[in-house]
C-alpha cells in the first residue's frame, strides 16, 4: 500500500504546455507539500497545505497552481512551461506541520 | 537566514567501516532536525528525528545523530557501513511553526566500497 503516491512518475512535454501532477495520500495526514528537487538535487520547498487551505507559498511563479480538493489529495498545476521547470517534484505528507513529513517517489518532468 | 550546511558533497567509506556525514544549522534556536534518505530514483525515506527530547537520536538502519547545540550540530553516524547504504543523504530542519517548512541542506552522496 503506497502512502505517497504521485502520478505521473515521468513527464516529458514542450515549452508553453501545461501540464498537471496529481497526488494523494492514504495516511490521513492533514498537511501535504510541494517540494522541487533541481539537477542538483537541492530541495526546496514550493506549497504547504494544511486541511485544504493553503499556508506556505514559497515566491513560486504564478504559472504553478496547487489545488486541494480534500485533505487527501493535492494537485500541481503549472502553465506554459519554461525550459527552467525541469525538476523532479515532490509530493509530501505529515500528521501536522510537527511532525516528520512522508514523501512520494517524485515526479520527473522534462521540458523539452 | 536559517540554513542547513552539509559538509561533503561526497563522502566514500569502505564497507565495515565507520559512517560521518556532517550537518550545521544556522540560527540559534535550535530547529526540529531530520536525517533522510534518498535512493535512486526514489523520495525521500525518514531515518531519524529530532525534536528537543534526547539529544543522542537512534533511527532505522542502525544509524544515529548526535544534537549539539553549543556546535549547532546534528551529525549522522553509523558503526558499520553495508553496500546497501550507497544514497543520497539529506538533513533537514525545520523552525517554528512555519507551515511544517523543512529546510535542506545541499545532500551528501555516499558510496560504500567493497
Amino acid at each position: 500500500d503506497t502512502a505517497v503516491s504521485q502520478t505521473p512518475k515521468y513527464l516529458v512535454t514542450q515549452m508553453g504546455n501545461d501540464k498537471s501532477i496529481k497526488c494523494e495520500q492514504n495516511l490521513g495526514h492533514d498537511t501535504m507539500y510541494w517540494y522541487k528537487q533541481d539537477s542538483k538535487k537541492f530541495l526546496k520547498i514550493m506549497f504547504s497545505y494544511n486541511n485544504k487551505e493553503l499556508i506556505i507559498n514559497e515566491t513560486v511563479p504564478n504559472r504553478f497552481s496547487p489545488k486541494s480538493p480534500d485533505k487527501a489529495h493535492l494537485n500541481l498545476h503549472i502553465n506554459s512551461l519554461e525550459l527552467g521547470d525541469s525538476a523532479v517534484y515532490f509530493c509530501a505528507s505529515s500528521q501536522d506541520r510537527s511532525q516528520p513529513q512522508h514523501f512520494g517517489d517524485g515526479t520527473r518532468l522534462s521540458i523539452l | 537566514a536559517q540554513s542547513v550546511t552539509q559538509l561533503g558533497s561526497h563522502v566514500s567509506v569502505s564497507e565495515g567501516a565507520l559512517v560521518l556525514l556532517r550537518c550545521n544549522y544556522s540560527s540559534s534556536v535550535p530547529p526540529y532536525l531530520f536525517w533522510y534518505v534518498q535512493y535512486p530514483n526514489q523520495g525521500l525515506q525518514l531515518l531519524l528525528k529530532y525534536t528537543s527530547a534526547a539529544t543522542l537520536v537512534k533511527g532505522i538502519n542502525d544509524f544515529e545523530a548526535e544534537f549539539k547545540k553549543s556546535e549547532t550540530s546534528f551529525h549522522l553516524t553509523k558503526p558499520s557501513a553495508h553496500m546497501s547504504d550507497a544514497a543520497e543523504y539529506f538533513c533537514a530542519a525545520q523552525w517554528g511553526p512555519g507551515g511544517g517548512k523543512l529546510i535542506f541542506g545541499q545532500g551528501t552522496e555516499l558510496s560504500v566500497k567493497p
